[in-house]
């Protein structure tokens, strides 16, 4: 099975543009969780979707939302983007449906984003 | 959600035992106790998963006492690959994973 693809891996923009990231699951993969990794704030949370809904939703201003589609491809959108948002953002997905504990998280290898 | 606390760093060398061990106090009785590996520049990677007790798959074990306030991951002879930072995360049956700083585990030759 393919893992988790992120597109595109690697991107760089400038303050105050727009920036719109892709996440496509494993196959057969319903849950998609987004997380944001910096050297300062360690791995955050970001949201999570299920059958196109966001379920969970972590600490971060309304410029980040996200997206899922019925074939459960997520996007996440990162508006007037700031210096700090420069990170390596994660995409996961997840087999099991939500109210089941100890679900396996699937990483994707990431889209490092810098903001100049 | 319950904080985990782990050492910042450990040092080994090939052919070890590492032993890391997380606290979680506030760990509530839904909670599973699971463990990620991560490399530079990629996404962490899944290790093992517990409830109580010990469970062993093929690359660790995990041991967790009665009162499930700490556990402890094992690392078999652990190889230079093995470097990387290890997250000990309390999970409940949602999907919001919350990691700590993670302990960097330095193996050497």
């Amino acid at each position: 099975k393919a893992g988790v693809t992120q597109t595109p891996r690697y991107l760089i923009k400038t303050r105050g543009q727009q920036v719109t990231l892709s996440c496509s699951p494993i196959s057969g993969h319903r849950s998609v969780s987004w997380y944001q990794q910096t050297p300062g704030q360690g791995l955050q949370f970001l949201f999570e979707y299920f059958s196109e809904t966001q379920r969970n939703k972590g600490n971060f201003p309304g410029r980040f939302s996200g997206r899922q589609f019925s074939n459960s491809r997520s996007e996440m959108n990162v508006s007037t983007l700031e210096l700090g948002d420069s990170a390596l953002y994660l995409c996961a997905s997840s087999p099991l449906d939500m109210g089941l504990a100890g679900n396996e998280q699937f990483f994707g290898p990431g889209t490092r984003l810098t903001v100049l | 959600l319950a904080k985990t606390t782990q050492p910042i760093s450990m040092d080994s060398y090939e052919g070890q035992e590492v032993n890391i061990t997380c606290s979680h106090n506030n760990i509530a009785t839904n909670d599973y106790i699971t463990w990620y590996q991560q490399f530079p520049s990629q996404g962490p990677r899944f290790i093992i998963q517990g409830y109580k007790t010990k469970v062993t798959n093929e690359v660790a074990s995990l041991f967790i006492p009665a009162d499930r306030k700490s556990s402890t991951l094992s690392l078999p002879r652990v190889s230079l690959s093995d470097t990387a930072v290890y997250y000990c995360l309390v999970v409940t049956g949602f999907q919001k994973l919350v990691f700590g700083t993670g302990t960097r585990l330095l193996v050497s030759p």
